[in-house]
């Protein structure tokens, strides 16, 4: 178990609907990471939020949104859903902004969109 | 940001020690050399993090040479279960926020 805790696990939705996935990062560390991973393919940086705010972005669609609260959990908003958004999306915690630590990844929310 | 280079994929049998190297060539002097393994349908681990000379702890060894321009993670008497791939993050990633994984190495381990 790495501490981080992805909800939902599994989700299924059809296009131009809106989701939201969400993170709690392990207790203490203030960086969440998102990522998405479509089959077979690597994993893609989308954010990083640094207790509350945004701190790195990668290749993230407009479509796509995410914050982190002052509890310091995260969700990654989802909307105008293609079929394409059909992925892993994976939460990584690490204690500070930088990646000279460890980063503990949550076991990911699959989206289906159809 | 700096990238890098490791093989796409990568064959080995039970019982043989698997080396995987990765080329960072714009590497600079605080950065740090890290390396994870995913496993189909799970989130990445973290395996092991160096600086520079030599690194061990109970899952692999980090090599590092004196240029640092390059990494070599080896992975002693592989079993099955070490099928995964195999990642080596960009060195200036570490710096910047940006956990950057490339394509990673897959590693196929054979009865």
């Amino acid at each position: 178990d790495s501490g981080v805790t992805q909800t939902p696990k599994h989700l299924i939705t059809a296009t131009g609907q809106r989701v939201t996935l969400r993170c709690s990062p392990r207790s203490g560390d203030l960086s969440v990471y998102w990522y998405q991973q479509s089959l077979d393919q690597g994993l893609q940086f989308l954010i990083q939020y640094y207790n509350g705010e945004e701190r790195a972005k990668g290749n993230i669609l407009e479509r796509f949104s995410a914050q982190q609260f002052p509890d310091l959990h995260s969700e990654l908003n989802l909307s105008s859903l293609e079929l394409g958004d059909s992925a892993l999306y994976f939460c990584a915690s690490t204690p500070t902004g930088t990646g000279n630590t460890e980063a503990f990844f949550g076991q990911g929310t699959r989206l289906t969109v159809v | 940001l700096a990238k890098t280079t490791q093989p796409i994929s990568m064959d080995s049998y039970e019982g043989q020690e698997v080396n995987i190297t990765c080329s960072h060539n714009n590497i600079a002097t605080n950065d740090y050399i890290t390396w994870y393994q995913q496993f189909p349908s799970q989130g990445p681990r973290f395996i092991i993090q160096g600086y520079k000379t030599k690194v061990k702890n109970e899952v692999a060894s980090l090599f590092i040479p004196a240029d640092r321009k390059s990494s070599t993670l080896s992975l002693p008497r592989v079993s099955l279960s070490d099928t995964a791939v195999y990642y080596c993050l960009p060195p200036r990633s570490s710096n910047t926020g940006k956990l950057i994984f490339g394509q990673g190495t897959t590693l196929q381990v054979k009865p």
